[in-house]
């Protein structure tokens, strides 16, 4: 029930097109879904979040969307580069409980984006 | 302002060995979180630290503790290492008042053990 679910493992992508990653989630007391993108060598930096209250959530090129019933929430990077190519992670946390401190991460998206 | 920060950015140990691990907060956030990165996985959740004291505690053995200084940087420690315990370590620290779900990580310790 901790778990949170991320697909797909690796993805490839032409410069300018759309980059999509989905992640499920079992545990209803979740409360906080932020996404990490990570470069080789270096830790997670957080890219954008979005609390349940709202359905989607856009800041420049990045969108999370949210489903609340399904349990699913996905990143669409729209106009993808090539410094987009990084590892990107999904989380989820409950504030509620650990007020953020702790969270639950996906396995990983490797992106590549080509020119 | 600095970011969080870690030392030492690189370790080899033994089998059996003991290692410890620091962080530095970001200015002005209290709590601070670890957390193990396996090559080709999401990072997991180890410890979480708030004013000194153990605010949660992941599903790892009692080989891993950590405490937390008054200046609230950390460490973590980690006995009798096994080939296992070869990961980047990460820490993350967040403020305690406004935006205090933002975790911010530091670039990790790679821990390699032989």
């Amino acid at each position: 029930q901790q778990q949170v679910k991320q697909s797909p493992q690796s993805l490839i992508v032409q410069k300018g097109g759309i980059s999509i990653i989905n992640c499920a989630y079992e545990n209803t007391a979740f409360d906080y879904f932020p996404w990490y993108q990570q470069f080789p060598g270096k830790g997670p930096a957080l890219l954008i979040a979005i609390r349940p209250d709202v359905s989607e959530k856009k800041e420049g090129r990045f969108t999370i969307s949210f489903n609340k019933s399904a349990k699913q929430f996905s990143l669409h990077i729209m106009d993808s580069q090539p410094g987009d190519s990084a590892t990107y992670f999904c989380a989820a946390s409950s504030l509620i409980y650990n007020q953020g401190g702790k969270l639950i991460f996906g396995q990983g998206t490797e992106l590549s984006v080509k020119p | 302002d600095a970011g969080v920060t870690q030392s030492p950015t690189h370790l080899i140990k033994t089998r059996g060995q003991h290692v410890t691990l620091r962080c530095s907060p970001i200015s002005g956030h209290k709590s601070v979180s670890w957390y193990q990165q396996v090559l080709g996985q999401g990072p997991q959740f180890i410890f979480q630290y708030y004013e000194k004291e153990e605010r949660g505690r992941g599903n790892f053995p009692d080989r891993f503790s950590a405490r937390q200084f008054p200046n609230y940087s950390s460490e973590l420690n980690v006995n009798a290492l096994l080939l296992g315990d070869s990961a980047l370590y990460l820490c993350a620290s967040r403020s305690v008042g406004a935006a205090k779900e933002k975790l911010f990580f530091g670039s990790g310790t790679q821990l390699s053990v032989l």
